[in-house]
């Protein structure tokens, strides 16, 4: 049980496109979902939290307007990346819970050319 | 906001030998600490979670301990295996809301 599906696994797309990415989970309904972002070799850097039919609650640092989520149902949140650059190019990862700890989806690989 | 620091960053260890890491946090309010294996390339999975309001917690291998006092959390793996080879993240947070930070990491190789 505790299934998170993430979608893309991996994309490559031009600079100044936009990408989404979506995070499912399978088998219960996430109260909450996270966003991550992983840098090779780092550590995970959350980067909002969201939960189902309200605002993301974004972390100091992640621009809003660059980086939107949508929850919009208890199994589904995407992330949009905006307008994509080179520097936006990282390992990003979701987790879901209900009401136990969170589970992670297996990531989705964005490399802007 | 929380501060997880994690060592060591590297650690090798022979098959068989046990393998300790150590985190220290610094918001006392944190009462949830998860121990989270990334293999390459793939999602982080929970090994095992520690409450405040316990100080120690044993899965089979793998157990942690936890001093509230000094804001310290420990990962304890015994007669480790090739498999156990991973990345290792410890994170501290709040059991409610499950909102966690992670440590930097600390990558696990056992030398068979």
């Amino acid at each position: 049980g505790a299934v998170v599906s993430q979608h893309p696994s991996w994309v490559i797309c031009k600079s100044g496109t936009s990408v989404k990415i979506e995070c499912r989970s399978l088998d219960f309904q996430a109260t909450t979902m996270f966003w991550y972002r992983q840098f090779p070799k780092q550590s995970l850097m959350l980067m909002a939290t969201s939960n189902e039919g309200s605002k993301a609650t974004y972390e100091q640092g992640v621009e809003k307007d660059k980086f939107l989520i949508n929850h919009a149902s208890l199994t589904l949140s995407t992330l949009t990346v905006t307008s994509a650059h080179p520097e936006d190019s990282s390992f990003y990862i979701c987790s879901a819970r209900a009401t136990g700890p969170q589970h992670f989806g297996d990531g989705t690989r964005l490399s802007i050319l | 906001g929380e501060n997880v620091e994690q060592h060591p960053s590297t650690l090798s260890v022979q098959e068989g030998d046990s393998a300790v890491i150590k985190c220290t946090y610094s918001d006392s309010a944190s009462n949830y600490f998860p121990w989270y294996k990334q293999e390459l390339g793939k999602r982080p999975q929970l090994i095992i979670d520690i409450r405040s309001n316990v100080g120690e917690k044993k899965d089979q291998r793998i157990a942690v301990t936890l001093n509230k006092t000094a804001k310290h959390f420990s990962l304890h793996i015994t007669e480790t295996q090739p498999e156990d080879s991973a990345v290792y993240f410890c994170a501290a947070g709040e059991a409610g809301y499950q909102k966690v930070t992670f440590g930097t990491g600390t990558k696990l190789q056992v030398i068979p």
